[in-house]
């Protein structure tokens, strides 16, 4: 399981709150990513991350920011949680020993915004 | 990135082998082709991957197509835990790429007692 931890694993909130999502490595990852899962999208790429204080946006990055202050944490920020923001968030680092690129993800967090 | 076609869905029956297809026509030559799964609310997971030649693990073993036009996933004794979402993903992959993953919809793999 590459050492992942997130989060908090499930939250409940209200429209208009800000919400922070942690994810945590033990390995010492270069690459960390953040992607949400919905129904009938498959996992899209929100952020990702190629060192500390290094980001670059993903697929549907609009009202979410990402922070990495510390090579093992890369945090997903919702300023202001909306109902279009429920879904399942998953974290990922990805392993590039040995010349081969895999993607370990996290057991991931259920955001529910009422 | 390649776009891949697999079978929306498949059944197996449990201690059979399960061979999932996927097409890929449009991959290019460094383009590796990975296979994960998910299982019910969990993360994905990794499985194989592979360039050219057929690649075994302890998970699965992956075939190749000689003009890599196509792959096949085979789980050599399924069981009730290998149901899962099967995904085909092709990319390119070179040490620190940091390229995300494409996953699509995948193969929704039932095995049965």
């Amino acid at each position: 399981d590459a050492g992942i931890t997130q989060s908090p694993r499930h939250k409940v909130t209200e429209t208009g709150t800000p919400v922070t999502l942690r994810c945590h490595q033990t390995e010492n990852h270069r690459y960390m990513y953040w992607y949400r899962q919905d129904p009938g999208h498959g996992l899209r790429l929100i952020h990702y991350s190629y060192g500390v204080k290094d980001t670059d946006k993903g697929e549907v990055s609009d009202g979410y920011s990402v922070s990495r202050s510390k090579t093992e944490d890369f945090l997903l920020t919702l300023e202001s949680a909306t109902s279009s923001q429920t879904s399942v968030y998953f974290c990922a680092i990805s392993d590039v020993t040995s010349g081969k690129e895999t993607q370990y993800f996290g057991p991931g967090t259920r955001l529910l915004v009422l | 990135d390649a776009k891949t076609t697999q079978p929306t869905s498949m059944d197996c029956a449990e201690g059979r082998a399960a061979n999932l297809p996927c097409n890929h026509s449009t991959i290019s030559g460094n383009e590796y082709v990975y296979w994960y799964r998910q299982i019910h609310s969990q993360g994905p997971q990794y499985i194989i991957h592979g360039l050219k030649n057929n690649e075994t693990n302890e998970m699965a073993s992956l075939i190749i197509t000689e003009d890599r036009k196509s792959s096949t996933l085979i789980l050599p004794h399924a069981t009730l835990r290998d149901t899962a979402v099967y995904y085909c993903i092709v990319r390119p992959s070179r040490a620190n790429s940091g390229y995300a993953l494409n996953f699509g919809k995948g193969t929704s793999l039932l095995v049965t007692p």
